[in-house]
């Protein structure tokens, strides 16, 4: 079984500045990660995943998260972020032979001016 | 397309009702998901579907749910009788397949409050 922990519960952050959201997981087996944000009332988006290659992977709205397979991590990060990135955001886990999506319990962006 | 569209956005029962939830996939996807939202437990799978057979439906919290696919293009979530403690956010997935470079696409939910 695998599983995901998202260190951080509630990020708050001023606008401009950047973020880390750290997110560590747990298998016996190769995986896929995958980081979702959920705006408020809405479902889930994917923002980025990491399949194989190269361990830097780039997503949508400027994120990016680094795969470290020694540390069995894979945190996300922003250089500048900005109000409308008020979110929650998911970390996600998946075997590489199986189908099923394992989340972190979630963490909150609250972005400030 | 339109995305994964489920319906009603918000349902609120009375305990013991009968409650169904829909869902749409995205057209041509053959895998389907659903999850239940939580503050305490977060997302947890349900059940899934894969070319509208149920694959896997050891997430199903109780005899009280069941879900059926009838056909490529529509699925159904059903609680009866429902309690104040299925209170949650449901979220249907579909993705095209489950290989390497699948993506798993999110409905909006079904925000249901049992009272």
């Amino acid at each position: 079984a695998q599983s995901v922990t998202q260190l951080d519960s509630q990020v708050p952050v001023f606008e401009e500045a950047p973020v880390e959201l750290r997110c560590n997981y747990s298998s016996s087996v190769s995986v896929y990660l995958f980081w979702y944000v959920q705006y408020p009332n809405q479902g889930l988006q994917l923002l980025l995943k990491y399949l194989s290659g190269s361990t830097l992977v780039k997503g949508i709205n400027g994120f990016e998260a680094e795969f470290n397979k020694s540390q069995t991590s894979f945190h996300l990060r922003k250089p500048s972020v900005h109000i409308s990135d008020t979110a929650e955001y998911f970390c996600a886990v998946r075997r590489s032979n199986d189908y099923k999506l394992s989340f972190g319990a979630g963490t909150t962006v609250t972005v400030r001016a | 397309d339109a995305g994964v569209i489920q319906s009603p956005r918000h349902e609120v029962t009375e305990m013991g009702q009968e409650v169904t939830l829909r869902c749409k996939p995205i057209s041509g996807h053959n895998s389907l998901f659903w999850y239940r939202q939580t503050m305490m437990r977060g997302l947890e799978l349900l059940i899934y579907f894969n070319n509208n057979v149920p694959i896997d439906d050891s997430g199903m919290p109780e005899d009280r749910f069941s879900a059926k696919m009838p056909n490529a293009s529509f699925s159904t979530l059903k609680i009866q009788p429902s309690e104040p403690r299925d209170s949650a956010v449901y979220f249907c997935a579909s993705s095209l397949g489950t290989g390497l470079n699948t993506e798993a696409f999110f409905g909006q939910g079904t925000r249901l409050t049992v009272v």
